[in-house]
């Protein structure tokens, strides 16, 4: 079975602060999306990262994929409370047609 | 541009009644189709795929099915539900291509009673 650990779980924080969520696997994926979903939502694309060691840039949001495509990270600079949300990472393998969900991050920002 | 339409958003059914939600997407052709439930708060869950009509993948062992009875429609059905059947269910389609991203339709919340 493939898993893809993404954490924190949970977190809360101030207004202004710094964060980053990790999603990790021992597999290899062609590609590792990153979602965003609010409450009674679906959830909805923010990014797809393709190459290893790959960076993209959303506004304050910074996602790179790992050099040897096995693992992503998510970081928000000087956190608004626009960014509370569930953030999910998902990869994807050529051979499948399914994607591989994280659990999921629920993030808070207090103002 | 493609949409997705999934309907009912909100549902509460007795246990033991059955259960039909239905997703249709506008705007493309043979997308691939998927069912999730979603805990709250936490990952999806995939119960069936579909890349073609009358072609359904199951993934978890339960009491629901699901169908594709035309190119751009997927049905999730029961005959009989249970309580442990409540969930916030999610229909998805995507292109053929695995890399593309997903898009999800505004989800049903299903209570069972």
């Amino acid at each position: 079975t493939q898993l893809l650990e993404q954490s924190p779980q949970f977190l809360s924080i101030q207004e202004g602060e710094n964060l980053t969520v990790y999603c990790n696997s021992s597999s290899v994926f062609s590609s590792l999306q990153w979602y965003r979903q609010e409450p009674g939502e679906g959830p909805v694309l923010l990014v797809t990262v393709v190459t290893g060691g790959e960076v993209k840039k959303l506004k304050r949001l910074t996602f790179q994929f790992g050099d040897a495509r096995k693992d992503s990270s998510l970081h928000i600079t000087a956190a608004q409370p626009g960014d509370t949300g569930l953030y999910l990472c998902a990869g994807a393998r050529d051979s499948n047609y399914q994607l591989i969900w994280g659990a999921g991050t629920k993030l808070i920002i207090k103002p | 541009s493609q949409t997705i339409h999934q309907w009912p958003a909100t549902l509460v059914q007795p246990v033991g009644s059955p259960l039909s939600l239905e997703c249709t997407v506008e705007g493309t052709s043979n997308p691939n189709l998927y069912w999730y439930r979603q805990a709250a708060g936490r990952g999806l869950q995939l119960l069936f795929y579909s890349v073609g009509i009358g072609q359904i993948s199951s993934e978890v062992p339960q009491n629901l099915s699901a169908s594709r009875p035309q190119d751009r429609q997927f049905i999730l059905s029961s005959k009989k539900l249970l309580l442990s059947d409540s969930g916030f269910y999610l229909c998805a389609w995507s292109e053929w291509d695995s890399n593309q991203p997903q898009h999800f339709g505004d989800g049903t919340r299903l209570s069972i009673l």
